[in-house]
């Protein structure tokens, strides 16, 4: 079983518009951190936000929020306003595990393109 | 040089031959990683090394072999490779991998590796 799914290949979004990337995870673990990652065409991945699983209030980082809803195992990436600028690849990743046997996984990722 | 470098940034190379991926990251950072991006799959963790040991294998052929000389050097050498293994190889780093803090990674802009 997909341990982090991203059931959206490719997203369109006006420019200023606001935008929301899905991701929803598979973990046993109580303790696990969500992030999410921007790949432009230049292939470097830059992180953008992360969300603890103890952590009560949803991250916000900028332009960018997460939509944290642990009951559901589905943390959704936010992005307000978009920009041309934004169009990219998007992955969201999860680490789990213990000290010394840590995992990050990553999904298939979302293709994001912003339309002016 | 600031954050993580990547050489060289394109590679090709035929089965029989050998080569070597470096990787440097200039944050003072204590973890280091490989990552395979291949089309249409998920990131594959392949490496890590936090303070030059290394302490994951994700089941990676023999043909693919990390060397860690110091915490802010990484190396992959590779030798004998298949089509198959033609991808995007990326480079990360994080503070720790060890704690119990989430350190997000921080990572390179990747070789993309041609096997002919």
């Amino acid at each position: 079983a997909q341990k982090i799914t991203q059931t959206q290949p490719g997203m369109f979004v006006q420019e200023k518009e606001a935008v929301t990337l899905d991701c929803t995870y598979d973990t046993s673990d109580q303790s696990y951190g969500l992030f999410w990652y921007k790949q432009p065409s230049s292939g470097e991945m830059i992180f953008l936000i992360y969300q603890g699983s103890y952590d009560e209030q949803n991250a916000t980082e900028g332009r960018y929020s997460l939509n944290f809803q642990k009951a559901r195992k589905s943390a959704n990436l936010v992005i307000s306003a978009s920009q041309l600028g934004d169009s990219a690849m998007y992955f969201c990743a999860m680490r789990e595990g213990f000290s010394g046997t840590y995992k990050y996984i990553f999904g298939t990722g979302t293709r994001l393109k912003v339309l002016a | 040089e600031t954050g993580v470098t990547q050489t060289p940034r394109h590679l090709v190379m035929g089965m029989t031959n050998k080569k070597s991926l470096k990787c440097e990251q200039h944050l003072g950072h204590n973890a280091m990683y490989w990552y395979k991006q291949s089309a249409k799959k998920p990131l594959e963790l392949m490496f890590v090394y936090n303070f030059k040991e290394q302490t994951e294998n994700n089941s990676v052929p023999s043909r693919f072999s990390p060397e860690c000389p110091n915490s802010s050097h990484l190396f992959l050498h590779l030798h004998t490779l298949q089509p198959e293994d033609s991808a995007l190889y990326l480079c990360a780093s994080s503070q720790d991998v060890a704690s119990g803090a989430y350190y997000e990674q921080y990572f390179g802009p990747g070789t993309r590796l041609t096997v002919t």
